[in-house]
């Protein structure tokens, strides 16, 4: 019983790299989300999908780029990573329906330096 | 868009006592979902209950329970006998009207449960 799967679980990269951190679930859930927490903080929505095919922003999307190919993944990349993006990221998935529950990920801690 | 509050940044309780989280919202929808997730070390994110904004009566889950007062858009958390695995940060969150199809979160209250 996998739910939500993200990796890796830690990651280290230096300024101006890029990276995918991968997501995945076997829930068949239609929505899928990327939230990030810095230190001491609440979590921030990335960006998000309702179903295949379809993407669309959050509060804080700048320095990242999302896809959603298949139900199942919804991997978020970052280009020219910058210290700004240190942080733990999480993935999400729900079902959308009445009874609106996320499922977490385990996280993902990023540093840049 | 939608705000959530949690003012109290730090908060702690002594084993076995009662101890409230509060929180409050801002929001203009009259229907909506508010939830109360728990973080312990291991970082995993945790739903510790829910409640409808349709729905008067307050969600209980055992030792949890809120205090949902909709005029005031306040939702607060009580949690009975506390125990250490309590320890952890909580985090408010709305769901619904106009924030679309996400979860906005409080900034959290870390909780210290001490022996």
């Amino acid at each position: 019983n996998a739910g939500v799967t993200q990796t890796p679980k830690f990651r280290i990269l230096k300024i101006g790299q890029s990276m995918t951190l991968q997501c995945t679930q076997d829930m068949n859930h239609n929505y899928m989300y990327w939230y990030r927490q810095d230190p001491g903080m609440g979590l921030k929505l990335i960006y998000y999908s309702v179903g295949a095919g379809i993407t669309d922003k959050g509060e804080v999307p700048n320095g990242y780029n999302v896809s959603r190919s298949t139900t199942e993944d919804f991997p978020l990349r970052l280009e020219l990573a910058a210290p700004s993006q240190t942080s733990v990221y999480f993935c999400a998935s729900s079902t959308q329906g009445r009874d609106e529950k996320l499922f977490f990920g385990s996280g993902t801690q990023l540093s840049v330096l | 868009a939608q705000t959530v509050t949690q003012s109290q940044p730090e908060m702690s309780v002594q084993e076995a006592e009662t101890v409230t989280l509060s929180c409050t919202y801002d929001t203009s929808e009259s229907n909506y979902y508010l939830f109360w997730y728990k973080q312990p070390p291991s970082r995993q994110m945790i739903l510790v209950i829910r409640q409808e904004a349709y729905k008067q009566q307050n969600a209980t889950e055992n030792r949890f329970s809120v205090n949902f007062q909709k005029a005031a858009k306040s939702f607060s958390l009580k949690i009975s006998d506390s125990q250490l695995g309590d320890t952890a940060m909580y985090f408010c969150a709305f769901f619904g009207g106009t924030s679309g199809s996400r979860l906005t979160f409080g900034e959290g209250t870390q909780l210290t449960v001490n022996p």
